[in-house]
């Protein structure tokens, strides 16, 4: 069965250095997102993007972020400049569609830990 | 805003014991609900959902019933088994808005042999 894969399975890095975080969606989706977890709270919305661009973004979402797809397969996340409180767990999630009724299939995640 | 109330975990049972996992909400709109599970290592997985009041949703033994009069969605299953272990989310999608899903924290299952 197609699954969404994430890398790294976990990361750590300082405070201030940029990171990327990959996702491979599942092929014949279009639509793809990025969450957050921090840990023992609530899964939140970053950002979802469709046809190249950003479609929507949450108010975490902000300059320190980018999300780009730089070929047919990846879909990445990119935080510029980690701040301490980035440390989470990030889920990256795809559908075939982008309406009410379409499931989304998450990945596995990539725990962020900033020192 | 739109948000979702999970009861605290862990919840440790012991094999073939009943499951209850509260969910409670409060929504802007008419929202559909949905229970998903993420096993370990795994990502999250849709398990159930129902998109009107009174529906109810049911997948691999686990139930849910939309209640409005209460804002609720409890997951239930009758007999747990140890491969039922994972962290259940409970989530809504408020319709004519976005369609992204409003998470709860999630919910630790732990089912001992």
């Amino acid at each position: 069965e197609p699954e969404v894969t994430q890398t790294p399975s976990h990361q750590v890095t300082q405070m201030g250095q940029e990171v990327i975080l990959r996702c491979v969606p599942i092929s014949n989706h279009l639509y793809f997102y990025w969450y957050r977890q921090i840990l023992g709270q609530k899964v939140e919305f970053l950002v979802s993007f469709y046809n190249n661009e950003i479609s929507e973004k949450s108010e975490i979402f902000d300059d320190q972020f980018s999300v780009e797809r730089p070929d047919g397969s990846n879909f990445t996340l990119k935080i510029r400049s980690t701040k301490l409180e980035d440390s989470a767990m990030y889920f990256c999630a795809s559908s075939e569609m982008g309406g009410l009724g379409e499931t989304q299939y998450f990945g596995p995640g990539t725990r962020l830990l900033v020192l | 805003g739109d948000s979702v109330t999970q009861m605290e975990g862990p919840v440790t049972l012991s094999e073939e014991a009943f499951l209850t996992i509260n969910c409670t909400y409060t929504a802007t709109g008419y929202p559909s609900l949905f229970w998903y599970v993420q096993y370990p290592g795994e990502g999250l997985q849709l398990l159930l959902k129902a998109t009107k009041a009174d529906d109810k949703g049911s997948n691999k033994g686990f139930e849910a019933t939309y209640r409005k009069e209460t804002t609720s969605f409890h997951l239930e299953k009758g007999s747990v088994q140890v491969s039922d272990s994972a962290v259940y989310f409970c989530a809504l999608i408020v319709s004519g808005g976005s369609y992204i899903p409003t998470f709860g924290r999630g919910t630790s299952l732990i089912v001992h042999p």
